[in-house]
């Protein structure tokens, strides 16, 4: 099946720094790009959705100005933990689809990213 | 509301069988999906259903019931290594991901 890398798969940062995460689609186009977040024990939380060449679109709650999006290209979407408090501690995982609107898309998730904020 | 019910825990036996259900209720469906996720990993895909009935797949099966909201997951000849969290996600339509809490499945010797 296609692969998405995302990288780093884990980095430990200094309270008020920042942290760039890197999701690649390493065999496709992914026109879409998701961001989510995941606390213990608790299920995915989709934090913003990304179309190549245009803002992402935040889900309520998510701060924009926090978490930047850039989905500069068909394979690479990059989110970016600003200031980061030790509160941003958590699994940060990509996925992409290739198109939108076809109803067999499957979405390819990448590694994850464990972030802890010290 | 958009909302996917999963039990949060199950427990089995190694080298028994297990089914795992979701419920759901979404605006509009466009396929759902069963993930299985170890800690502190990504999830990885297992299966996707569209159309109503069961899609086999070696040791884990699906089950959709597009009429009923309702899909299950059914594992056999259980292992040591299927010890984990199983989500149920729903493809809505706008086609994003819907997804469930996640059923943690403890496996037994």
């Amino acid at each position: 099946g296609a692969v998405v890398s995302q990288h780093p798969s884990r980095v430990i940062c200094k309270s008020g720094t920042s942290v760039k995460i890197e999701c690649r689609s390493l065999d496709f186009q992914a026109t879409t790009m998701f961001w989510y977040r995941q606390f213990p024990k608790q299920s995915l939380m989709l934090m913003a959705t990304s179309n190549e060449g245009s803002k992402a679109t935040y889900e309520q709650g998510v701060e924009k100005d926090k978490f930047l999006i850039n989905h500069a290209s068909l394979t690479l979407s990059t989110l970016t933990v600003t200031s980061a408090h030790p509160e941003d501690s958590s699994f940060y995982i990509c996925s992409a689809q290739s198109g939108t609107g076809d109803s067999n898309t499957e979405a390819f998730f990448g590694q994850g990213t464990r972030l802890t904020v010290v | 509301g958009q909302n996917i019910d999963q039990p949060t825990e199950m427990t089995a036996t190694e080298g028994a069988i297990v089914q795992i259900n979701c419920t759901y209720q979404t605006s509009g469906f466009n396929g759902l999906f069963w993930y299985q996720q170890h800690a502190g990993e990504a999830p990885t895909f297992l299966s996707y259903n569209v159309l109503d009935g069961l899609e086999e797949k070696g040791r884990f099966s699906s089950f959709l019931s597009r009429s009923k909201g309702y899909s299950y997951l059914l594992l056999k000849e259980l292992q040591m290594k299927d010890s984990a969290s199983y989500l149920c996600a729903v493809m809505d339509s706008n086609y994003q991901l819907i997804w469930g809490a996640g059923t943690k499945l403890i496996i037994k010797p």
